[in-house]
C-alpha cells in the first residue's frame, strides 16, 4: 500500500523567511513523487515533480529515500506562495499503466506580510 | 482552447435523488479521473478510466458509477444520493504514459450537498 504524511495542517511563515513544507511517504517500490498546488479560486495544479529536479517559482524538493521524504522547500517566502500544497505519490507497480496517484491530506500555507 | 471542464460546479439536492455530475476534456488525454475530497481532508481516488470502454474502481470504495463512451467525456453518477455523499468531486485527466502518472490536469470541481 502507498501512503503520503503530510504533518502539518497549518504552516504560517513570515515574508522573506525560509518554508519547508514536509512530506513523508510510505511505498514498496520505486516511488515518483510530486506537489502539487492550490491558489485561492483557482484549480489544483502540478508546481513539480522530482524526476524534473528543476526549480518551480523558487520551490525545490529533494527525494530522500533513506528517511522516505520529499520535502518541499524555498528559500525566500513571497506573499504569492500563500496556498494549499499537496504531496502525491505514484508508485510504479509491477502493471505498468495502472500507476495511481495518492495524495496526502494538504498543507495550507500563509505568508505574513 | 484545451481544458477540463466539471459541471455543476455546485449543486443541492434531496436524498434518494439520481444525480450525474458531468466532466469533458478537450485536451485529448486517454487517462481520466474522479477524485473525492471532503473538507480538510486527502483527495481519494474513486474511479479512473484508461480510454474508451475502460473504468477502474480507485482507492476508495464509492457508490457512484462512471462511464466512458467518449474519449472526452468521463460522467459520474449516483443512482440515489445520501446525505453521505455530501463531498467535493474532482475530476482529472492525464495522458497516457507507461511507468508514470503523467502530470493531471485538474477540473475546478463540484461540490455536492445532499439534504
Amino acid at each position: 500500500a502507498q501512503r503520503v504524511t503530510q504533518p502539518e495542517k497549518l504552516l504560517s511563515v513570515f515574508k522573506g523567511a525560509p518554508v519547508e513544507l514536509k512530506c513523508n511517504y510510505s511505498y514498496s517500490g520505486s516511488p515518483e513523487l510530486f506537489w502539487y498546488v492550490q491558489y485561492s479560486r483557482q484549480r489544483l495544479q502540478l508546481l513539480l515533480r522530482h524526476i524534473s529536479r528543476e526549480s518551480i517559482k523558487g520551490f525545490t524538493a529533494d527525494l530522500n529515500k533513506g528517511e522516505t521524504s520529499f520535502h518541499l522547500k524555498k528559500p525566500f517566502a513571497q506573499e504569492e506562495d500563500s496556498a494549499m500544497y499537496y504531496c502525491a505519490l505514484s508508485g510504479r507497480g509491477s502493471n505498468f499503466g495502472n500507476e495511481k496517484l495518492t495524495f496526502g491530506t494538504g498543507t495550507r500555507l500563509t505568508i505574513i506580510p | 482552447e484545451a481544458d477540463i471542464y466539471q459541471t455543476p460546479r455546485y449543486l443541492v439536492i434531496g436524498t434518494g435523488k439520481k444525480i450525474t455530475l458531468e466532466c469533458s476534456q478537450t485536451m485529448g488525454h486517454d487517462k481520466m479521473y474522479w477524485y473525492q475530497q471532503d473538507p480538510g481532508m486527502e483527495l481519494h481516488l474513486i474511479h479512473y478510466s484508461y480510454g474508451v470502454n475502460s473504468t477502474e474502481k480507485g482507492d476508495l470504495s464509492s457508490e457512484s458509477t462512471v462511464s466512458r463512451i467518449r474519449t472526452e467525456h468521463f460522467p459520474l453518477t449516483l443512482e440515489s444520493a445520501r446525505p453521505s455523499h455530501t463531498s467535493q468531486y474532482l475530476c482529472a485527466s492525464s495522458e497516457y504514459f507507461k511507468g508514470t502518472s503523467g502530470e493531471l490536469f485538474f477540473g475546478e470541481g463540484s461540490r455536492l450537498t445532499v439534504l
